[in-house]
């Protein structure tokens, strides 16, 4: 059965202070593995797609890395506007078909 | 582009009336996706349709849900009765999927605001 595991579930950080988000996986047939910011009252915002083991892409303060078994998202010197929900996706092969099974996803909370 | 608009943003219903929820996919997107979002269960994919077609609804949870996509701008989520524990929020999605329906692939989705129903 798929898994999509993020930790910690929340995690507060002072204002530059820089971490990482967890997500481990178990899926057969990987077809990619998404990040998405969610804020209060809205829909989930896309960030990024990772595909390959050791692919990396940046966006502003996020850092997206990924192996064969999870998925980081680093933040350096995180800012209050960086607070959010923070979701992890993967997509896989299902039938001819694919199927994307999200984590309950990591509350970030950064303090001025 | 608006992107991917649900309406209404907000429903409050009684248990046993039925409910609607509507979107209307980024223009040009061929997938349109059905979540829905509890704290217990977090986001759970209800249906899928690629150009209309439904491809995979095993998320449905009962028969008293149904979704329909008359055309490439519009698609409906029905719950009929509605009962307390429907009581969540739902996202619609969209993406552009190529590959046919044998090696169907989707670029990454955008999402809706989503509608709260609350079920009393």
């Amino acid at each position: 059965e798929d898994q999509v595991t993020q930790s910690p579930e929340a995690l507060r950080l002072q204002e530059g202070e820089s971490s990482s988000l967890n997500c481990s996986y178990t899926v057969s047939g990987l077809r990619g593995l998404f990040w998405y910011r969610q804020d209060p009252g809205k829909g989930p915002e896309f960030l990024f797609t990772l595909y390959s083991a050791g692919e990396e892409k940046e966006k502003e303060r996020l850092k997206a890395t990924l192996t064969k078994k999870e998925s980081f998202l680093h933040i350096t010197a995180p800012k209050p506007e960086d607070s959010a929900t923070y979701l992890c996706a993967v997509r896989r092969a299902q039938g001819g078909s694919e199927k994307l099974v999200f984590g309950k996803g990591m509350k970030l909370t950064v303090n001025p | 582009d608006a992107g991917v608009i649900q309406s209404p943003r907000h429903e409050v219903t009684e248990m046993g009336q039925e409910v609607t929820l509507r979107c209307k996919p980024i223009s040009g997107h061929n997938s349109l996706f059905w979540y829905r979002q509890t704290m217990m269960r977090g986001l759970e994919l209800l249906i899928y349709f690629n150009n209309n077609v439904p491809i995979d609804d095993s998320g449905m949870p009962e028969d008293r849900f149904s979704a329909k996509m008359p055309n490439a701008s519009f698609s409906t989520l029905k719950i009929q009765p509605s009962e307390p524990r429907d009581s969540a929020v739902y996202f619609c999605a969209s993406s552009y999927g190529t590959g046919g329906l044998r090696y169907l692939m989707n670029t990454e989705a955008f999402f809706g605001q989503g509608t709260r129903l609350t079920v009393v």
